[in-house]
């Protein structure tokens, strides 16, 4: 059982939006410490899409974006493609756990 | 640009010490964070731990007691080596360099910027 929750899988119609929610507790995203989202293709490393709750790395197409709302982040995918079928991790630290932790990942299938 | 390869052997006997090494090229080992992180087949994330190019660690308390990872400068290189291992080992293993991008007067912030393509280890006899 990961301390950030995430949704086991969402799925959408291309063209569609989707959002992926990560919801963690006080001793996490309540307690101020940022959250980073991971894509991961299928055989592959996982890629950094969002660090600081709402940040891109360069090469990032803005149709991916993050917020933040009190122990709740959620990632947002708008024009949904074919290759964003994918897992989405969130990874935060947690203070109870003195450590970093991911969430359980969320799979993305594109219909 | 800065890439990671993972390398080290592939089967581990129970009860053996898994050991791996990061090669970073592209760029230095030094000023930054460097983590190890795995994912057992069919599941999730799990950080392992990093180091600080000074030698600094921080490990995963659920796996302190069996981790170690060390840095060689000279090589570009950081290692992990976790002993005693057991089948729930068995898993992918990846380097990633831990960007601190953020600190407040309590604490900073970390994400992982680049990764390794990471390497399978299987723990059987």
């Amino acid at each position: 059982q990961s301390v950030l929750t995430q949704p086991p899988s969402v799925s959408g119609a291309p063209g569609q939006r989707v959002t992926i929610s990560c919801t963690g507790s006080s001793s996490n995203i309540g307690a101020g410490y940022d959250v980073h989202w991971y894509q991961q293709l299928p055989g592959t490393a996982p890629k950094l899409l969002i660090y600081g709750n709402s940040n891109r790395p360069s090469g990032v197409p803005d149709r991916f974006s993050g917020s933040k709302s009190g122990t709740s982040v959620s990632l947002a995918i708008t024009g949904l493609q074919a290759d964003d079928e994918a897992d989405y991790y969130c990874q935060s630290y947690d203070s109870s756990l003195s450590g970093w932790v991911f969430g359980g990942g969320t799979k993305l299938t594109v219909l | 640009q800065v890439q990671l390869q993972e390398s080290g052997p592939g089967l581990v006997k129970p009860s053996e010490t898994l050991s791996l090494t990061c090669t970073v090229s592209g760029g230095s080992i030094s000023s930054y964070y460097w983590s190890w992180i795995r994912q057992p087949p069919g599941k999730g994330l799990e950080w392992i731990g990093h180091i600080y190019y000074s030698g600094s660690t921080n490990y995963n308390p659920s796996l302190k007691s069996r981790v170690t990872i060390s840095v060689d400068t000279s090589k570009n290189q950081f290692s992990l080596k976790l002993s005693s291992v057991t089948a729930a080992d068995t898993a992918v293993y990846y380097c990633a360099r831990f960007e601190k991008y953020s600190c407040s007067a309590r604490n900073c912030q970390y994400y992982m910027d680049v990764w390794g393509k990471g390497t399978t280890v299987t723990v059987s006899s």
